[in-house]
């Protein structure tokens, strides 16, 4: 069974530091990886989706990479703001040979918490 | 361009009601996706749809129901409410195939069964 992990669960930074969240997952088999935003009480908002076949895809000051073999991922936030606050949610899509939910859900981590200390 | 909309984002149930969650999208999207989120937990998926007419299960569906009369909608019907089905409720929509395709989420109902 697919299993995906983020550590650290929560992290601390000042205005301006480049940060790196971490996300590694059991089976290398999957279609691709997707990188959210969750703020408080609100849902989820995607970031980057990278296919199974790239290594890496970039947004604004985002980045985000895929080391499928290693099960791997990793989001770059480059030059962080206090308005980055926020939870970071990694999920991948496990690809599978048969029909079913394995085929369309998404297994998510539980999410890295980030405050950007003004 | 709404994108993905789900009422009520509140709702406090007693243990035996029955409601309703709403779900819409305006993207044309065939898939969509109903998700709870517990505390300190990744989002788990109750059901799916892949198009109009057409649902499946998917990892936590006892306790819930859906249909899907239009490719618009998806409501997830909750019978006989009980304590475990405290949750945050995310809806979700996609399209294109199946190895590509990306995941919008709604807003959330935030729902309490006491």
């Amino acid at each position: 069974k697919q299993e995906v992990t983020q550590i650290p669960a929560a992290l601390s930074v000042p205005e301006g530091e480049n940060l790196v969240l971490n996300c590694s997952f059991t089976d290398s088999a999957i279609y691709n990886l997707q990188w959210f935003r969750q703020d408080p009480g609100k849902g989820l908002t995607s970031l980057l989706l990278i296919q199974s076949s790239q290594r890496e895809q970039t947004s604004g000051r985002l980045n985000a990479s895929l080391d499928k073999s290693s099960g791997r991922s990793t989001l770059y936030i480059a030059a962080s703001q206090p308005g980055d606050s926020a939870t970071y949610l990694c999920a991948v899509r496990p690809r599978t040979h048969h029909s079913g939910a394995g085929s369309y859900q998404l297994t998510f981590g539980k999410g890295t918490k980030l405050s950007v200390i003004p | 361009n709404a994108g993905v909309t789900q009422t009520p984002k509140f709702r406090i149930l007693k243990i035996g009601q029955s409601m309703t969650l709403q779900c819409a999208q305006d993207m044309n999207h065939n898939y969509m996706y109903w998700y709870r989120q517990d505390p300190g937990m990744g989002l788990k998926l109750i059901y799916y749809s892949v198009g109009a007419g057409i649902t499946d299960k998917g990892e936590v569906p006892n306790g819930y129901n859906v249909s899907r009369s239009t490719t618009e909608d998806f409501p997830l019907r909750l019978e006989l409410a009980a304590p475990s089905q405290t949750s945050v409720y995310f809806c979700a929509s996609s399209s294109g195939t199946v190895s590509s395709y990306e995941q919008y989420f709604g807003p959330g109902t935030r729902l309490t069964v006491t």
